[in-house]
């Protein structure tokens, strides 16, 4: 069955840093994956998502995400943090008509 | 509307009450879905609507959770004898896509429900 694993709970990051958020993914066919940010106390907001058509995906915000089937993974960056940045990100891969999420990875930006 | 709508936002029940949650999806959407999101977890799957048709429901925790979408448009989540695992986030979320996998799913902001 589809599913995602993202490795780290928590990542904090200086402002000004590179953020990365890591995302694996299992999937017995091309998988179509998203990455979705919540700001507290709100729903999902879509960053970017995967759907085989260029491996390098670039989303909202700044971040881009890469698609690498060798290390089936689809790892989510920022060059630079922002204060703004701070959030919970979740990694998702669509299985039939539903998303399954990853458990997320709570990113904290230190000034 | 311009987004998926989820009202209310805020609900304190208590234990053994009944609630209804409802979610108005984007206009012109045709799938719709209801997600469970605990606190410090990833949203879970609960059920999937196609128009008025429910085709998934293997989500639902147990047979006090019962959802419907009667004229294919807004949907409505209820619980019946409420506990308190029941205390989580509540999403609903559409798209525009009958199985389109690469679509764009649209979350609402959710209903937080707590039971005492």
């Amino acid at each position: 069955a589809q599913s995602v694993t993202q490795l780290g709970s928590h990542v904090s990051v200086s402002e000004g840093a590179l953020v990365l958020l890591r995302c694996n993914y299992s999937s017995s066919v091309p998988p179509y994956l998203f990455w979705y940010v919540q700001y507290p106390n709100q729903g999902l907001q879509l960053l970017l998502k995967y759907t085989s058509a260029a491996t390098l995906v670039k989303g909202i915000n700044g971040f881009e995400a890469e698609f690498k089937k060798s290390e089936t993974s689809f790892h989510l960056t920022k060059p630079s943090a922002h204060m703004s940045d701070a959030a919970e990100y979740f990694c998702a891969v669509r299985r039939a008509e539903k998303l399954v999420f990853g458990k997320g990875t709570k990113l904290t930006v230190n000034p | 509307g311009a987004g998926v709508s989820q009202s209310p936002r805020y609900k304190v029940a208590k234990r053994g009450q009944d609630v209804a949650l409802r979610c108005d999806p984007i206009s012109g959407h045709v799938s719709l879905f209801w997600y469970q999101q605990a606190l410090g977890q990833g949203p879970e799957f609960l059920t999937y609507f196609q128009n008025e048709a429910q085709l998934d429901k293997s989500g639902l925790p147990s047979d006090r959770f019962f959802a419907e979408r009667p004229e294919g448009s807004v949907s409505t989540l209820k619980i019946q004898r409420t506990q308190q695992e029941d205390s989580a986030v509540y999403l609903c979320a559409s798209s525009a896509d009958r199985g389109a996998l690469g679509n764009t799913i649209y979350f609402g902001e959710g209903s937080w429900l707590t039971v005492v």
